[in-house]
């Protein structure tokens, strides 16, 4: 079964800092992998998605992540953040079916002034 | 346009009480879901829906039942409610084939609440 690790449950940076939100994955299979954005009090929306391809993948908002097969990682990262980052962030892989997504705990960014 | 709507935002319910949970969206997608979200497990999919006429499944679908009434409503009901189910809970839906490639679009989230 796949399983989605997310590690630090908060995470905290100042303003135009580095932002870096750690995703690692079991699957079996090569995976499909998500991060998804959940600002307060709203539904989540997608950030960005490895499914083939270039295992850079670049998504709304300045966001990117690297898909490392050998580390079973897709980190997030952003080069600067901006006040407006401050949200919950998922990561999810793909079920071997193909019928289920499975999030990480997720991460809570803060960003300070 | 409004995407994924969700009633009612807010619920709270006595142990034992019976309550459905309403979900539409209006991008004539054909996959929708039923997640729901605790502290520190992120979602988790309690029942989905490939089509119109069917469902399945998810990993926690124990105290739950659906029905895809049509393409465009997706319904959960808690028969017996339980402080366990205590949660916020997410609908969301997809263009094509349940999962895949395909980008889930969510719902605002009803926040329940059982006694």
């Amino acid at each position: 079964a796949q399983s989605v690790t997310q590690l630090g449950s908060h995470v905290s940076v100042s303003e135009g800092a580095l932002v870096l939100l750690r995703c690692n994955y079991s699957s079996s299979v090569p995976p499909y992998l998500f991060w998804y954005v959940q600002y307060p009090n709203q539904g989540l929306q997608l950030l960005l998605k490895y499914t083939t391809g270039a295992t850079l993948v670049k998504g709304i908002n300045g966001f990117e992540a690297e898909f490392k097969k050998s580390e079973t990682s897709f980190h997030l990262t952003k080069p600067s953040a901006h006040m407006s980052d401050a949200a919950e962030y998922f990561c999810a892989v793909l079920n071997n079916a193909g019928n289920m997504l499975t999030f990480g705990g997720g991460t809570r960014l803060m960003v300070k002034p | 346009n409004a995407g994924v709507t969700q009633t009612p935002k807010f619920q709270v319910l006595k142990t034992g009480q019976s309550m459905t949970l309403q979900c539409a969206q209006d991008m004539n997608h054909n996959s929708m879901y039923w997640y729901r979200q605790d502290p520190g497990m992120g979602l988790r999919l309690i029942y989905y829906s490939a089509s119109e006429g069917t469902t399945d499944k998810g990993e926690v679908p124990n105290g739950y039942n659906v029905s895809r009434l049509n393409k465009r409503e997706f319904s959960l009901r808690l028969e017996s409610a339980a402080p366990s189910q205590t949660s916020v809970y997410f609908c969301a839906s997809s263009v094509g084939a349940v999962g895949g490639q395909e980008t889930q679009y969510f719902g605002p989230g009803t926040r329940l609440l059982v006694l």
